[in-house]
């Protein structure tokens, strides 16, 4: 089925850990964007990718790294990860003038 | 700096009642508007989006959007609300800084629709 998948859906950390985040989509979309929520905060950017080749931050990037491997994927890294990155993480991709993104089904990460 | 504001962090409706869901928004020039519905454990879906032409705008599970120029705001309704419409929504507006398609969302609204 067409859309966006991402894996893990579940992952526990200690602080400290390292681990990727895979996020892959099979639309053709070319830009794609990785989102946290948090309760009471709504949504908010980590990194995109405007087209393949490039990424660039959003409002919370600290803390994290981004590679777009190819127009298909787009992973996110936590080098050392903290308690405050706890948080379901989704990703997302659109193609210029499409109805709106289209979402992951998200990864509940946390970090103990 | 755009923005979009969700004033209820809840709204509760009994089932058959109308509904809605409000949101504002500041933007420089012309807003793209959009509204998504979370369901537990899930991720986002589109439901409907306002970019220019008529104000009320229709969607996808019975929801419209009536967009207000001068009160700022993109309400989400519904005539009549189902039990399964309880989720999470989110309104959200595209940053126009640029070509790259960024939505920044508002914090949400928990609908619950009472039996």
């Amino acid at each position: 089925n067409a859309g966006v998948t991402q894996t893990p859906k579940f992952q526990v950390l200690k602080t400290g850990q390292s681990m990727t985040l895979q996020c892959a989509q099979d639309m053709n979309h070319n830009s794609m964007y990785w989102y946290r929520q948090d309760p009471g905060m709504g949504l908010r950017l980590i990194y995109y990718s405007a087209s393949e080749g490039t990424t660039d931050k959003g409002e919370v990037p600290n803390g994290y790294n981004v590679s777009r491997l190819n127009k298909r994927e787009f992973s996110l890294r936590l080098e050392s990860a903290a308690p405050s990155q706890t948080s379901v993480y989704f990703c997302a991709s659109i193609v210029l003038g499409a109805r709106g993104y289209t979402f992951g089904s998200g990864t509940r990460l946390t970090v103990v | 700096a755009q923005s979009v504001a969700q004033p209820e962090d809840q709204v509760n409706v009994a089932e058959g009642n109308p509904l809605t869901v409000k949101c504002t928004y500041s933007v420089s020039g012309n807003p793209y508007l959009f509204w998504y519905v979370q369901y537990p454990n899930r991720g986002l879906q589109f439901l409907l989006k306002y970019i220019t032409g008529d104000n009320l705008v229709k969607g996808s599970y019975g929801f419209e959007a009536e967009f207000n120029k001068s009160q700022t705001s993109f309400h989400l309704k519904k005539p009549s609300a189902l039990v399964s419409d309880s989720a999470l929504y989110f309104c959200a507006v595209r940053d126009m800084g640029g070509a790259t398609n960024k939505l920044i969302f508002g914090t949400g609204t928990l609908l619950a629709v009472q039996p």
